[in-house]
């Protein structure tokens, strides 16, 4: 059964404290992986999407990698505006394609 | 704004009632989604349609009935609601089916049957 695990729950960072968040995956055929954050009470927003092995994206302060079995979303010298719950999500090479499954999410807190 | 837009925002309502959620997206995109958000933020796909077809029906219970009546549109009926469909429901777009470019959500709609 196609699964994503993101770990940790939660993290509480101080400003300019650089670290990242996991996401491990098991799908029949990978054929993409998504990050999203949401904010409360907001809609998930887009972020990154990775299709292969090796890719790597950046957004400011972000950056998202991928192996074969897990993402990392790196946050470097993250500020109090990047707390959101950060979701992965994959999509599968299925006939339906357009189906993302979501992880549960790691709810970010950074203090000034 | 160019943006996934649905009403309400919050729906409370008594267990046995009929609600609809509706939604628009004005991004001239092709496939429209509803997504069900439970308390421990889990994001479930529900149903896809692309251009008004139903593409997935995700193994809802046949109480839930999606409505597109054209590809900027897609309504969401609940039939008997129950105390489990306390959730927040958030409306998605994407440009196709295969959604390269990510997914749009909504704000979402927070559903609580008492």
């Amino acid at each position: 059964e196609d699964q994503v695990t993101q770990s940790p729950e939660a993290l509480r960072l101080q400003e300019g404290e650089s670290s990242s968040l996991n996401c491990s995956y098991t799908v029949s055929g990978l054929r993409g992986l998504f990050w999203y954050r949401q904010d409360p009470g907001k809609g998930p927003e887009f972020l990154f999407t990775l299709y292969s092995a090796g890719e790597e994206k950046e957004k400011e302060r972000l950056k998202a990698t991928l192996t074969k079995k897990e993402s990392f979303l790196h946050i470097t010298a993250p500020k109090p505006e990047d707390s959101a719950t950060y979701l992965c999500a994959v999509q599968a090479r299925t006939r339906a394609t357009n189906k993302l499954i979501f992880g549960t999410g790691t709810l970010l807190a950074v203090q000034p | 704004d160019t943006a996934v837009s649905q009403t309400p925002k919050y729906l409370v309502t008594q267990m046995g009632n009929d609600k609809s959620i509706k939604c628009e997206q004005n991004l001239g995109h092709d496939t429209m989604y509803w997504y069900k958000q439970d308390s421990k933020k889990f994001l479930k796909i529900m149903f896809s349609y692309n251009n008004k077809e139903l593409i997935i029906n995700e193994t809802v219970p046949n109480r839930f009935s999606p409505k597109s009546p054209d590809k900027a549109h897609l309504n969401l009926h609940i039939n008997s609601l129950e105390l489990g469909d306390s959730a927040v429901y958030f409306c998605a777009s994407s440009q196709d089916l295969r959604g390269n470019y990510g997914y749009t959500f909504g704000s979402g709609t927070r559903l609580t049957v008492v």
